[in-house]
């Protein structure tokens, strides 16, 4: 159980293309995702927390016009990146929690390459 | 095999042999920590977690310890295997029901047949 799907898992595209990326909640309710990115060799960062039906919440440093969360259903999250540089090349992982409780943990897609050109 | 530290980010062990990964976390508040598994190109897989009012947990063939003391967990691979090679995180809560987890830095784990 607790399965989360991230699509697509590999994209490469040029400068000033946006690009989106899904993540979805295949066998449960997800009132809260988390989108993060990985640079190699580098642990997560949290980017955002999307709730469902309610506005993102970004962290500090992120900028909410360049990355469009939109939260319109309990299984679906999708990010985004728009007007792309290069230096928006990353690893876009997504998360969901099962539950509202803190105490329970976050499951994982499998990431959304992006490289741009 | 035992990472020492925070800044040792590879631990490598012969199969079969026990493994332990630390972690140190940042906020003597947190309320629940999450050890996470990451393969090369994916995300990370769930392992096991562990809430404050425990200092040890058991899974299978993975034990989590918790010492609120020094704020030190860590986790530990019995006979590990090379499948268990991989990078680990340490994830704590920090900021109560929000969910939002703050990631450590991740210890590579290389497992020699």
């Amino acid at each position: 159980g607790a399965v989360v799907s991230q699509h697509p898992s590999w994209v490469i595209c040029k400068s000033g293309t946006s690009v989106k990326i899904e993540c979805r909640s295949l066998d449960f309710q997800a009132t809260t995702m988390f989108w993060y990115r990985q640079f190699p060799k580098q642990s997560l960062m949290l980017m955002a927390t999307s709730n469902e039906g309610s506005k993102a919440t970004y962290e500090q440093g992120v900028e909410k016009d360049k990355f469009l969360i939109n939260h319109a259903s309990l299984t679906l999250s999708t990010l985004t990146v728009t007007s792309a540089h290069p230096e928006d090349s990353s690893f876009y992982i997504c998360s969901a929690r099962v539950g509202r409780v803190s105490n329970q943990p976050q499951h994982f897609g499998d990431g959304t390459r992006l490289s741009i050109l | 095999g035992e990472s020492v530290g925070l800044h040792l980010p590879t631990l490598s062990v012969q199969e079969g042999d026990n493994s332990i990964i630390n972690c140190a976390y940042s906020n003597s508040a947190s309320d629940y920590f999450i050890w996470y598994k990451q393969e090369s190109g994916k995300g990370p897989q769930f392992i096991i977690d562990i809430r404050s009012n425990m200092d040890k947990r058991q899974g299978q063939r993975v034990t989590v310890l918790l010492n609120k003391t020094v704020k030190h967990l860590s986790l530990q691979i019995a006979a590990t295997q090379p499948g268990d090679s991989a990078v680990y995180f340490c994830a704590e809560n920090q900021y109560g029901n929000t969910g939002k987890l703050i990631f450590g830095q991740g210890t590579t784990l290389q497992v020699k047949p």
